[in-house]
């Protein structure tokens, strides 16, 4: 069966803490890994993409991937109110093909 | 840059009407795809495209069609629109090897049905 699953939130966070947004999957052959951001009424735009065990980071966002745990997490650092938006967790590869399934996301709030 | 190109951006249909949902990319990824995005929920893979004249089902195509005569283009049709179809349609595309890169997606559009 194939589930990407998230919390759904809401998540607020006072501005300038860590954020930490969490997703599972359920193919331990999945390949690929992503986080988008989607503003209401805007379509998603990637954040990251992660492929291997560890951590990657790009200026305040940090990926985490545990393969073992079929695991995948995103961290904020330093939230900023424009921070404030949708994250979607999504999976490629393995039983997912090439196809992208997208967890239902969690809604994240940076209160001033 | 244009991207992923989807038109309309928002239309209202009577129920029975039927529509193309047009999108074309200028990015030459041969993957495209089609997903729907209700309320408060992620996206539903409706359709994909692996390449011109391959197309297959994804997780909720019942009510949908699709074609890919050339790599730029993957219209998506509905035949005879049912309420249930309300809902944000978004096109994106990727490269041919999902590994290393990402979907790319348009502006969607916001389609209800009356």
């Amino acid at each position: 069966q194939k589930e990407v699953e998230q919390n759904s939130g809401p998540l607020s966070v006072p501005e300038g803490a860590i954020a930490s947004l969490n997703c599972t999957y359920s193919d331990r052959g999945s390949q690929s890994f992503f986080w988008y951001r989607q503003y209401s009424g805007k379509s998603p735009e990637l954040i990251m993409s992660i492929y291997s065990n560890g951590d990657k980071e790009d200026g305040r966002f940090t990926a985490q991937l545990n393969k073992a745990s079929q695991y995948v997490s995103l961290l904020i650092r330093d939230s900023q109110p424009s921070d404030s938006a949708t994250y979607l967790c999504a999976v490629n590869g393995g039983m997912f093909g090439n196809q992208f399934y997208f967890g239902t996301g969690t809604s994240l709030t940076v209160i001033p | 840059n244009a991207g992923v190109t989807q038109t309309p951006k928002f239309r209202i249909l009577k129920i029975g009407q039927s529509m193309t949902l047009q999108c074309a990319q200028d990015m030459n990824h041969n993957y495209m795809y089609w997903y729907r995005q209700d309320p408060g929920m992620g996206l539903k893979l409706i359709y994909y495209s692996v390449g011109a004249g391959i197309t297959d089902k994804g997780e909720v195509p019942n009510g949908y069609n699709v074609s890919r005569s050339t790599t730029e283009d993957f219209p998506l049709r509905l035949e005879l629109a049912a309420p249930s179809q309300t809902s944000v349609y978004f096109c994106a595309s990727s490269y041919s090897t999902p590994m290393n890169t990402e979907a790319f997606f348009g502006q969607g559009t916001r389609l209800t049905v009356v």
